[in-house]
């Protein structure tokens, strides 16, 4: 079956530290790919996404992501997470063949600590 | 990227009873998008809304539960009928940009729905 997979249910990391969020898909096709946050109580933002070309992605506030074809992977990065970082992150995954629809992983909380 | 202006942000509501909910696009777009995010769960897909045509439903949403209209290219409605406490969730609606602003998806900000 079509899936997109987030490990992480949580991740905790200090302030300062380093960030990696996972995300797998199981598409044989290729696809488009997501990264959303929502902060309590907010709407969903985009972080970056990957269509083509360059498999590193630079997105806001500082997240980039690497697509990795042989894995299947987008994980999400940030080399110093912020306090303001900690909200729930969601990876996404288009398949145009399918007719646009966007499917999202179950997220991963991020909590960060002092 | 397009804005979405969503409404009600969030509405109480009688179990029994039904509740519209607005999605208004400031431009216009071929493809609307429904989701429904339940208390701490990810977002699933209802159906995808076509100017034009009847709406797509995702399996497990049904059009008497959730009818949708699409009347023009930037506007559309869910409606959540005979609710129940189990339809308490958050509705998103959801759009792609065209080229311009690389087909990325935009959200509403929500609805919030309670029912008791």
């Amino acid at each position: 079956a079509q899936s997109v997979t987030q490990p992480d249910i949580h991740i905790t990391v200090s302030e300062g530290a380093s960030l990696e969020l996972r995300c797998n898909y199981s598409y044989g096709a290729t696809p488009y790919l997501f990264w959303y946050v929502q902060s309590p109580g907010q709407g969903l933002q985009l972080l970056l996404k990957y269509f083509s070309g360059d498999t590193l992605v630079q997105g806001i506030k500082g997240f980039e992501a690497e697509f990795k074809r042989s894995q299947s992977s987008f994980n999400l990065r940030k080399p110093s997470v912020h306090w303001s970082d900690a909200a729930e992150y969601f990876c996404a995954v288009v398949i145009m063949e399918y007719g646009n629809k966007l499917v999202f992983g179950a997220g991963t909380i991020l909590r960060v600590k002092s | 990227s397009a804005v979405i202006s969503q409404k009600p942000s969030r509405d109480i509501c009688q179990r029994g009873t039904s509740l519209t909910i607005q999605c208004q696009v400031d431009s216009q777009v071929t493809m609307m998008f429904w989701y429904r995010q339940q208390p701490g769960q990810s977002l699933t897909l209802i159906a995808t809304a076509n100017q034009g045509s009847e709406a797509t439903y995702e399996s497990g949403f049904v059009i008497d539960k959730f009818p949708i209209s699409r009347p023009n290219l930037t506007f559309s409605t869910l409606t959540v009928s005979n609710m129940s406490p189990e339809d308490s969730s958050i509705y998103l609606c959801s759009v792609q940009g065209d080229g311009s602003s690389g087909y990325g998806y935009t959200f509403g900000s929500g609805t919030r729905l309670t029912v008791v």
